[in-house]
């Protein structure tokens, strides 16, 4: 089955400066990579995703590559304000219809 | 509309005891997905409903752990004879078909095991 590692475990970075968060999955079959955003005590929300046929998507701030070969995939955000602070997630996805494999997180502190 | 609701928000409940956690998926949502999250931890996958087809329960931790839904729409994660290692937070998610992509989640159930 599928496997997620996410990297790093926690980022702390300086409002402004840009942060990264990067991932690797196991199965070639996956199609499907959404990223999650947790603030504490609140539920996950999608804040940008990107399939398999594509290489880079950006939403304003937020831009997510995926490299197929290497079979990873990198969420990244510009000019960090200190509401990015939270825990990211990243998924990956066999086909369509089946769970989400969920990396381990990665808690991004932005201090002003 | 109103998107997935789960209750309760917190349980507390003694080891040996069994818990039912409900889920309330977006209406119209045909696909619900029950995941597990410990302290520090990601999600989990446990089980994964689509209409009216047999669950994919492969990601259920123990027999102790099983889950319901009634009417292609609500859905009752029921543990049984609890253990201290069951405590986390269960996350209901729904995605409107079985080939959608996204899936929104619920506001989980805090589940404390003493």
């Amino acid at each position: 089955g599928e496997n997620v590692e996410q990297h790093p475990s926690t980022l702390s970075v300086q409002e402004g400066d840009s942060a990264v968060i990067k991932c690797t999955y196991s199965d070639s079959a996956s199609n499907y990579f959404p990223w999650y955003k947790q603030e504490l005590g609140k539920r996950p929300q999608l804040i940008i995703d990107i399939r398999s046929n594509v290489g880079e998507k950006k939403d304003q701030r937020i831009a997510v590559t995926l490299n197929k070969t290497a079979k990873h995939f990198s969420l990244h955000i510009t000019e960090t304000q200190p509401e990015d602070s939270a825990v990211y997630f990243c998924a990956a996805r066999e086909q369509a219809g089946t769970a989400l494999i969920f990396g381990k997180g990665t808690t991004l502190s932005v201090s002003s | 509309g109103a998107g997935v609701s789960q209750s309760p928000s917190n349980k507390v409940t003694e080891k040996g005891k069994d818990v039912e956690l409900r889920c309330d998926p977006i209406s119209g949502h045909t696909a619900l997905y029950w995941y597990r999250q410990s302290l520090g931890q990601g999600l989990e996958f446990l089980i994964y409903f689509q209409g009216n087809s047999a669950p994919d329960k492969s990601g259920l931790p123990s027999d102790r752990f099983s889950a319901e839904r009634t009417g292609g729409s609500v859905s009752t994660l029921t543990i049984q004879r609890t253990q201290q290692e069951d405590s986390a937070v269960y996350l209901c998610a729904s995605s409107a078909t079985s080939g959608a992509d996204t899936q929104y989640f619920g506001p989980g159930t805090r589940l404390t095991v003493l």
